[in-house]
């Protein structure tokens, strides 16, 4: 099946910096990709929608000035976490739709990267 | 009320078992539903897409009810292995985004 990757698996940053998370598509081009963050206990929510070659769609209550997303390529999203706080530790989980509806071999399904753990100090 | 619903459990239950996990969901034009699972510290993996008519696959039935706005999923002759968090998930009406339940945690003892 399709893989989608995501760098780091984990990291741990101090107080104030920035991390940014890459989200891959390795063998089917993406025109969606989502970005999901999911708490301790908590279900995955979603916290933006990334169309390759426009802005993001931020959920309510996320800030898009915080979670820069760029979405430069069908197979490429990058989540920048800006000034980084204790409470943004979380489980950040990417995933990309296989979205070329009509073409050869498109499923139009969703695959998630194995998520990227981050611990802010 | 939030957009999915379920029971988090645990249930704990011995191998061999038959367990069944129940969701609703809030907005009734949803269309397209499916049941997740996922290991601790991992991402979501698809189980099993849910039809109207009912689907099987292996152990695992999935059944809807639209009237009732509910799903369900049953595990028989549970395995160790089967032992994960199950997500119940609805297709968003736009956009093609994922609503995730809380999920339902399921510990399958020897």
């Amino acid at each position: 099946g399709a893989v989608v990757s995501q760098h780091p698996s984990w990291v741990i940053c101090k107080s104030g910096t920035s991390v940014k998370i890459e989200c891959r598509s390795l063998d089917f081009q993406a025109t969606t990709m989502f970005w999901y963050r999911q708490f301790p206990k908590q279900s995955l929510m979603l916290m933006a929608t990334s169309n390759e070659g426009s802005k993001a769609t931020y959920e309510q209550g996320v800030e898009k000035d915080k979670f820069l997303i760029n979405h430069a390529s069908l197979t490429l999203s990058t989540l920048t976490v800006t000034s980084a706080h204790p409470e943004d530790s979380s489980f950040y989980i990417c995933s990309a739709r296989d979205g070329l509806a009509g073409s050869p071999g498109s499923t139009d399904t969703q695959y998630f990267g194995p998520g990227t753990r981050l611990t802010v100090l | 009320r939030k957009e999915v619903e379920q029971d988090p459990g645990p249930f704990n239950v011995p191998e061999g078992a038959t367990v069944a996990f129940n969701c609703t969901y809030s907005n009734s034009a949803s269309q397209s539903f499916f049941w997740y699972r996922q290991d601790c510290r991992k991402e979501p993996k698809l189980l099993m897409s849910v039809y109207s008519s009912g689907n099987e696959d292996g152990r695992f039935t999935a059944q809807l009810n639209r009237a009732s706005q509910y799903i369900s999923l049953l595990i028989r002759d549970s395995k160790l292995s089967d032992s994960a968090t199950y997500l119940c998930v609805v297709w968003r009406i736009s956009g093609y985004a994922l609503n995730f339940g809380k999920g339902t945690s399921l510990l399958v003892t020897p």
